[in-house]
């Protein structure tokens, strides 16, 4: 298994530009997470997913959004970036094996996406 | 809104010392919580999982306790080695989905 995977794994923008950042989970998890990190910080939940066509937000959802068409797959798009997006992006799986209870899984991460926005 | 702090930010130990990392969270209706290890630009790796239930979970070396009417968890790490070196951070759940990360505490192991 490659286990929870992301691209691109650097990215420089300009303000106002648009991207999506890839996020792909080959586990069969129900859940997937994305997480911004900021330096000396500790991550923060942006959106989340507990299964296909399922999303919610997260602690700090502004100027994100994201879908979830398949169970692999779980995109996070930026649609006009800005420098206060700089940060450090990562991706979560887990399992949970009830329906829409909170997951009680640990969570397998992907490497991260190095985002900056000038 | 839960507030996760770790204490002490930094440390730095002689190999073979036993050592504890500190967590605290300022709201006890917990779900779970996970101590993960996170090497330099690398992603996060889940070390143990401390359901709401429980008191404490071991894998190796490593011992995690949890006390929830106190909002306090410590991760006890013995003999520790050079390859320890990392920033380990604790998480809680709360129900809902929602996560908190502490700031972390960044381990040096000294030869």
């Amino acid at each position: 298994n490659a286990g929870v995977t992301q691209t691109p794994k650097f990215r420089i923008l300009k303000i106002g530009q648009s991207m999506t950042l890839q996020c792909a989970q080959d586990m069969n998890h129900n859940y997937m997470y994305w997480y911004r990190q900021d330096p000396g910080m500790g991550l923060k939940l942006i959106y989340y997913s507990v299964g296909a066509g399922i999303t919610d937000k997260g602690e700090v959802p502004n100027g994100y959004n994201v879908s979830r068409s398949t169970t692999e797959d779980f995109p996070l798009r930026l649609e006009l970036a800005a420098p206060s997006q700089t940060s450090v992006y990562f991706c979560a799986s887990s399992y949970s094996r009830q329906a829409g209870a909170s997951s009680t899984d640990t969570q397998y991460f992907g490497p991260g996406t190095r985002l900056t926005v000038l | 809104k839960q507030e996760v702090t770790q204490i002490p930010a930094a440390l730095s130990v002689p190999e073979g010392e036993n050592l504890v990392l500190n967590c605290s969270f300022t709201d006890s209706a917990i779900y779970n919580l996970q101590w993960f290890r996170q090497d330099p630009g690398k992603g996060l790796t889940s070390l143990l999982l401390i359901q709401s239930s429980q008191r404490e979970q071991t894998s190796g070396r490593l011992n995690a306790s949890l006390d929830k009417s106190s909002g306090r968890s410590t991760l006890y790490i013995a003999a520790s080695q050079p390859g320890d070196s990392a920033t380990y951070l604790c998480a809680v759940t709360l129900t809902g989905n929602q996560f908190y990360f502490g700031t972390g505490t960044s381990l040096t192991v000294i030869p």
